[in-house]
């Protein structure tokens, strides 16, 4: 069964930074891109970046782009996106999404999300 | 950038009824589109790729389709459970997008 498990969403002041986590199961995690979609509350999902399997290639949306890396460790297999500089309109839900394939198109598996909260 | 746009932003439909949802990218697509469905609280699901091909988990009364820029969700005999946030996502070019959602709601 394909679990992901995302962790470390908390309250960070503006200026902050953040490291988010996923925890991958039940796959071969090295064979899948992988992707970090947000929701901030009451509203639609936005693609934040997306990496492929070997790690080697990865893309941002333009609005963290420059203030987020996206990473994986895949003898962990385990995601990670770093959040420097962040913004209160950076407040959302993170999830942690399974791309399809090697190179990545849709996500057919998605974690239940880290809330990530950006205030003073 | 491709931008999504789903229309309406809200349907109201009555249980068995059937309704249709739109989505239509800025540029061609192809028929490089998926659908997902969302219930509060819960994490999206995905329901159609490439624009047509209904997942497994989700019975035949739900159909995509459309290719280029203008895509439609269809959805007959409309039960409880289908109530719900729908969106599209293109992955045509980068960045992914998805559209702004339409919610079904029960009339």
């Amino acid at each position: 069964e394909v679990r992901l498990l995302e962790s470390g969403g908390v309250l960070v002041q503006p200026g902050g930074s953040l490291r988010l986590s996923c925890a991958a199961s039940g796959f071969t995690f090295f064979t899948h891109a992988m992707t970090w979609v947000r929701q901030a509350p009451g509203r639609g999902l936005e693609w934040v970046s997306s990496i492929s399997g070997s790690g080697g290639s990865t893309n941002y949306a333009d609005s963290v782009k420059g203030r987020f890396t996206i990473s994986r460790d895949n003898s962990k297999n385990t995601l990670h996106l770093q959040m420097n500089n962040l913004r209160a309109e950076d407040t959302a839900l993170y999830y942690c999404a399974r791309d399809d394939s090697y190179s990545g198109n849709w996500y057919d598996y998605w974690g239940q999300g880290t809330l990530v909260t950006v205030s003073s | 950038e491709i931008v999504m746009t789903q229309s309406p932003a809200t349907l109201s439909v009555s249980p068995g009824e059937r309704t249709t949802l739109s989505c239509r990218a800025s540029q061609s697509v192809s028929n490089n589109l998926a659908w997902y469905q969302q219930k509060p609280g819960q994490a999206p699901r995905l329901l159609i790729l490439g624009a047509s091909t209904r997942v497994i988990d989700f019975p035949a009364r739900f159909s995509g389709s459309g290719s280029g820029t203008e895509f439609t969700l269809t959805i007959s005999n409309l039960q409880s459970e289908d109530f719900a946030v729908y969106y599209c996502q293109q992955y045509d070019n980068w960045p992914r997008t998805f559209g702004q959602g339409t919610k079904v709601e029960i009339k």
